[in-house]
């Protein structure tokens, strides 16, 4: 049980489009999701914290605006990157807390690897 | 703002060599976590320790949390081909995962 799954796996676009990313909770219902970046040979970097049915927390210095995220369903969050540049090239993943568990423990999706053109 | 310093970042070793892994802070974390990442894959959880003092074992893997939970360590024995990968260990704080910047391993046969 507690499968992440993340749609789609890779992704390329060109400068300028929008681009969004499906973070499913398969077998649980998940009142929080997170979305992380990772950038070659680093670490992930939490983004937001996702909560259903209300406005996603963003961490210091990423841009609400450029990254909207809802989180609409206890199990389903998407991430849209909005006109995505290259530097916006990187692997995004998401988390997400199970309800009923009792505990904090997040389970992470396989990632989706975002190239911009 | 809460920090994870994970040591040493890279590390390349023979097969049946030992190693050890250390993510330091200065914050004390409810929890921490190891997990251990492939390329182009998400995190796999190994191991979540939450008491001070607390010695988890995971077959070759050891993990140890800090006494005053602000540290933690993993030591692989013996170590194999198999084991090459990204460890990453992550403190539990307010909710919040804050990830160490990742040790990447590889062990040569």
């Amino acid at each position: 049980g507690a499968v992440v799954s993340q749609h789609p796996s890779r992704v390329i676009c060109k400068s300028g489009t929008s681009v969004k990313i499906e973070c499913r909770s398969l077998d649980f219902q998940a009142t929080t999701m997170f979305w992380y970046r990772q950038f070659p040979k680093q670490s992930l970097m939490l983004m937001a914290t996702s909560n259903e049915g209300s406005k996603a927390t963003y961490e210091q210095g990423v841009e609400k605006d450029k990254f909207l995220i809802n989180h609409a369903s206890l199990t389903l969050s998407t991430l849209t990157v909005t006109s995505a540049h290259p530097e916006d090239s990187s692997f995004y993943i998401c988390s997400a807390q199970a309800r009923d568990r009792g505990n904090n423990e997040q389970f992470f999706g396989p990632g989706t690897r975002l190239t911009v053109l | 703002t809460q920090l994870l310093e994970q040591s040493p970042q890279f590390l390349s070793i023979q097969e049946g060599e030992n190693l050890t892994v250390y993510c330091n802070s200065s914050s004390v974390f409810s929890s921490l976590q190891w997990y251990r990442q492939e390329p182009g894959e998400g995190p796999v959880l190994l191991v979540t320790v939450v008491t001070g003092g607390e010695v988890k074992k995971l077959k070759r893997l050891t993990f140890q949390f800090g006494d005053a939970r602000k540290d933690s360590s993993l030591h692989i024995t013996a170590a194999q081909p198999g084991d090459t990968g990204l460890y990453l260990c992550a403190g539990e704080a307010s909710g919040k995962l804050i990830f160490g910047q990742g040790t990447t391993l590889q062990v040569k046969p």
